[in-house]
């Protein structure tokens, strides 16, 4: 029990469509990250929201948006899929005082 | 060039084996570091961090190599359970910053 929820678990889209992931934790993570790892690759930083803000974003284009709410749950957005966003999306929180980062079981996200 | 090198493998070793693994950073100023373990379609989750001074926790150690930018993972007396991909990650800012840079893991194999 990672205290890191993430819905749905899989999820099939088609190309061009949108989709909306969520992660919720404990409160008290203030801190929320989403990853990308595609298939035999290492995870690859989307963004960072720290109390409802974006504080650091990767290389990755607009259509990848994030939310924080005041309860600290968290969305990623993806809009106009494409095939190459097929991948395990990870979140990952970050206590107050932990260096230890810790992720929720992820979305495998398919887009055919 | 990556910003974080390790090679993918896979290492194949009998039970009861020691073995390395290694990893290059390319930006000289990163901050903090640590090694994840990552089941098949799991989530990463953190194995232990990596100081300069070296760290042990069990049959695993770590070491940092600052002036070489260099993070190494020693594995003694394999189980069959260690079995997994360990991923290389960099912090490239102190605190909890959450952007998280990931290798693109070195899979082990322990067989019997």
């Amino acid at each position: 029990e990672t205290g890191v929820t993430q819905s749905p678990t899989h999820l099939i889209k088609t190309r061009g469509q949108q989709v909306t992931l969520r992660c919720s934790s404990q409160s008290g993570h203030n801190t929320v990250s989403w990853y990308q790892q595609a298939l035999g690759q290492g995870p690859q930083f989307i963004f960072q929201y720290y109390r409802e803000e974006e504080n650091g974003r990767g290389n990755f284009p607009p259509r990848f948006s994030g939310l924080q709410f005041p309860n600290y749950s968290s969305e990623l957005n993806v809009n106009a899929l494409e095939l190459d966003d097929s991948a395990l999306y990870l979140c990952a929180v970050v206590g107050q005082g932990n260096y230890g980062y810790t992720f929720g079981s992820g979305t495998r996200l398919t887009v055919v | 060039r990556k910003e974080v090198e390790q090679d993918p493998g896979p290492f194949n070793v009998p039970e009861g084996a020691t073995v390395a693994f290694n990893c290059t950073y390319s930006n000289s100023a990163s901050q903090s570091f640590f090694w994840y373990r990552q089941d098949c379609r799991k989530e990463p989750k953190l194995l232990m961090s990596v100081y300069s001074s070296g760290n042990e926790d069990g049959r695993f150690t770590a070491q940092l190599n600052r002036a070489s930018q260099y993070i190494s993972l020693l594995i003694r007396d394999s189980k069959l359970s260690d079995s997994a991909t360990y991923l290389c990650v960099v912090n490239p800012l102190s605190g909890n910053t959450g952007k998280l840079i990931f290798g693109q893991g070195t899979t082990l194999q322990v067989k019997p």
